[in-house]
C-alpha cells in the first residue's frame, strides 16, 4: 500500500519568501505524485504532477516539484511567496493498477504574512 | 468545459436518515471518484466508477454505497447516517481510459454534510 507523509500542519512565511513545503512517500512501485491545493470552501486544484521523465516539474502560479527516488520525496516550492497562495496543501499518491484512487497526505496550511 | 458540479453544496441530517449525494463529471470524463474530508482523517478515498462499474473501493462501511449512470453522472448514497459521517464530500473526474492512476483528478467544490 502506498502512504504520504507532509512532515508538520502549518506553515508560515513572510511575502516573497521562498515556499517550501515537504512530502515524502512510500511506494513499492514506481508512484505517480501530485501536489493539490485547496483554498476556503472549495475543491482541490492541481499544482503540479510527476508521471515519467523528467524529475524537476513545474506547475501553476510558479510552484515546482522535483521528484526525488533516492530520498523518496516529493518536495514543493516557490521562490516567492504571494498573499494570494495562502490555502492548504496537499500532496497524493497513485500507481499503476490503482486505478484513479488516489491516497493524500494529511495537507499543510500554508499562511503568508504581510 | 463547465467543471465538475456537486449537489446539493451542504445538507443537514439527522443521525438514522440516510442521504444521496450527486455529481457530474467534466463533459467527456468516465471516471468518477468520490472522497471524505474531514479534519480528523484528512482526504480518504470511496470509491471509483467506470463506464457505470465500480472500479475501486476504499475502507468505507458498505453504508456508503455509489453508483454511475450511462452519462458519467454519479451518486453516493449513505444509509443510516451517524454523526461521524459530517464532513465535506469530494467528487473528482478524469478522463479513465488510461488505467485512471497517471491522470489528473478535477475536483468539485464538495458537498458539505452535516449529521446532528
Amino acid at each position: 500500500a502506498q502512504s504520504v507523509t507532509q512532515l508538520g500542519s502549518h506553515v508560515s512565511v513572510s511575502e516573497g519568501a521562498l515556499v517550501l513545503l515537504r512530502c515524502n512517500y512510500s511506494s513499492s512501485v514506481p508512484p505517480y505524485l501530485f501536489w493539490y491545493v485547496q483554498y476556503p470552501n472549495q475543491g482541490l486544484q492541481l499544482l503540479l504532477k510527476y508521471t515519467t521523465g523528467a524529475t524537476l516539474v513545474k506547475g501553476i502560479n510558479g510552484f515546482e516539484a522535483e521528484f526525488k527516488k533516492s530520498e523518496t520525496s516529493f518536495h514543493l516550492t516557490k521562490p516567492s511567496a504571494h498573499m494570494s497562495d495562502a490555502a492548504e496543501y496537499f500532496c497524493a499518491v497513485s500507481v499503476f493498477g490503482a486505478n484513479s484512487k488516489l491516497t493524500f497526505g494529511k495537507g499543510i496550511t500554508l499562511s503568508v504574512r504581510p | 468545459k463547465a467543471g465538475v458540479t456537486q449537489t446539493p453544496r451542504y445538507l443537514i441530517k439527522t443521525r438514522g436518515q440516510q442521504v444521496t449525494l450527486s455529481c457530474s463529471p467534466i463533459s467527456g470524463h468516465r471516471s468518477v471518484s468520490w472522497y471524505q474530508q474531514t479534519p480528523g482523517q484528512g482526504l480518504q478515498f470511496l470509491f471509483e466508477y467506470f463506464s457505470e462499474t465500480q472500479r475501486n473501493k476504499g475502507n468505507f462501511p458498505g453504508r456508503f454505497s455509489g453508483r454511475q449512470f450511462s452519462n458519467s453522472r454519479s451518486e453516493m448514497n449513505v444509509s443510516t447516517l451517524e454523526l461521524g459521517d459530517s464532513a465535506l464530500y469530494l467528487c473528482a473526474s478524469s478522463i479513465g481510459t488510461s488505467g485512471g492512476a497517471r491522470e489528473t483528478q478535477y475536483f468539485g467544490p464538495g458537498t458539505r454534510l452535516l449529521v446532528l
